[in-house]
């Protein structure tokens, strides 16, 4: 596709459920990262992938979360047992590399709502 | 904690001026620096990156970045209300692998 496509664009789910949420990066970027964006902060980093393995999952608050990358294009975040501290703008951004110059484009972000 | 810092604004200046915005960090081994653009309900666009200390021209936009004194900064030349938006400072951290680091971002209002 064109850019980095991200469905749903809004999630709206009670509290202890499970979500899924997906992200399809730029045809040919290697690289994926999912963060996660609350009101009046920046994103905060989540996870990384580079093709099918996570290369840094280091920002993952708890093992509620959890993302898979099975065959290096799309992606699924998981998030077991929401809560509502949950509830942020998921972003996933793309790039070609994961050299010095990590240029990434960002998807419109997941509004997850959980109540 | 290692931690990215940008003052939350509003950031207000008049059409035509020039805007300044700042950022700093406290990993002093940082190599990478962002600027990036994010209008309201909008996902963060890449405006400039920056590797080495001093200046980098595009446009109406300059990056500064001093490593000595961990700064990044980013000039807005002939500022236009369409430059109105939260600008977000992104730097990747000497050991953790290429994830950017944002700080909070800074409310610019560029006013008619």
């Amino acid at each position: 596709g064109a850019g980095v496509s991200q469905t749903p664009s809004n999630k709206v789910t009670e509290k202890g459920k499970y979500v899924e949420l997906r992200c399809d990066p730029i045809s040919g970027h290697t690289a994926l990262y999912w963060y996660r964006q609350s009101l009046g902060q920046g994103p905060e980093f989540l996870i990384y992938f580079q093709g099918t393995g996570a290369a840094d999952d280091s920002g993952l608050p708890n093992d509620r979360f959890f993302a898979v990358r099975p065959e290096g294009s799309v992606s699924t975040l998981k998030i077991q047992r929401t809560e509502r501290g949950d509830s942020a703008v998921y972003l996933c951004a793309s790039s070609a590399q994961s050299g010095r110059y990590t240029e990434a484009f960002f998807g419109q972000g997941t509004r997850l709502t959980v109540v | 904690q290692k931690e990215v810092e940008q003052n939350s604004g509003p950031l207000s200046v008049p059409e035509g001026a020039i805007a300044s915005l700042n950022c700093t960090y406290s990993d002093r081994g940082s190599q990478s620096f962002f600027w990036y653009r994010q209008y309201s309900g909008k996902s963060p666009e890449l405006i400039m990156f920056i590797y080495s200390n001093g200046d980098k021209e595009d446009g109406r936009f300059t990056a500064q970045l001093n490593k000595a004194s961990q700064y990044v900064s980013l000039l807005i030349r002939d500022s236009q209300p369409s430059d109105s938006a939260t600008y977000l400072c992104a730097v990747v951290y000497s050991n953790s692998g290429y994830a950017l680091n944002f700080g909070k971002g800074t409310s610019l209002l560029v006013t008619p």
